[in-house]
């Protein structure tokens, strides 16, 4: 079976401060993707980031990065230099490629508080 | 390009009523997920359709079921509502079954009375 632990479950930080998300994923598939949703006070999910299991490089894009490591099945997201914009629900999800599944399994959501 | 929409964006109902919740998928996408976001259960899987077809559901009772039509648009229904069922309701639409990266809709709103 698949889970995902975001561990924390609030996070407040000062604007400009850089500030990291955990997730920790436990899946017995040795392909799957990995992903990251924001959610904004409106409720809407959108869409970060998608990574392979077999591509382990870290992405960068403007003041979000990911470092994926197998080794620990951890997803990190950090945001950089954080803005009051930033603050929403973030959430981790796996998506199996066997078999029959492929919907989201998602953690539980950090909630992200940036304050000005 | 338009994204996933959802209908109605509000919903009231009261106690063993039925629910029927919209969903229009990205142009060209095949495939539809529905999830279910109820306050303190995060978001949970409820059901994919791919091409028609029920390809997979989450574990929900039978009372909540759907289906995707031939211009690939989805429904949910949801019989015999409990209150337990108030949440948000969100779909959301990908290229196949390949492809999973899945975008979503603004979601609809059930309470139940």
């Amino acid at each position: 079976a698949q889970k995902v632990t975001q561990a924390q479950t609030e996070i407040s930080v000062v604007e400009k401060e850089d500030v990291t998300l955990d997730c920790v994923y436990e899946t017995r598939d040795t392909t799957y993707y990995l992903f990251w949703y924001k959610q904004p006070p409106s409720g809407e999910l959108v869409f970060l980031i998608r990574r392979n299991s077999f591509d382990e490089q870290n992405e960068i894009s403007g003041r979000y990065s990911w470092n994926f490591q197998k080794s620990t099945s951890s997803f990190n997201f950090t945001i950089t230099a954080s803005q009051v914009v930033d603050s929403a629900v973030y959430f981790c999800a796996l998506s199996e490629l066997s078999g029959s599944a492929r919907q989201l399994t998602f953690g539980s959501g950090t909630q992200l508080t940036v304050l000005p | 390009e338009a994204g996933v929409t959802q209908s109605p964006t509000h919903l009231i109902k009261t106690r063993g009523q039925q629910a029927t919740l919209r969903c229009s998928p990205i142009s060209g996408h095949t495939s539809v997920y529905w999830y279910q976001q109820a306050l303190g259960l995060g978001l949970q899987f409820l059901l994919w359709y791919d091409e028609g077809e029920e390809r997979n559901r989450g574990n929900f009772p039978p009372r909540f079921s759907g289906r995707q039509f031939p211009n690939y648009s989805s429904e949910l229904n949801v019989n015999a509502l409990e209150l337990e069922d108030s949440a948000l309701y969100l779909c959301a639409s990908s290229l196949g079954t390949s492809y999973n990266e899945q975008f979503f809709g603004p979601g609809t709103r059930l309470t139940v009375l």
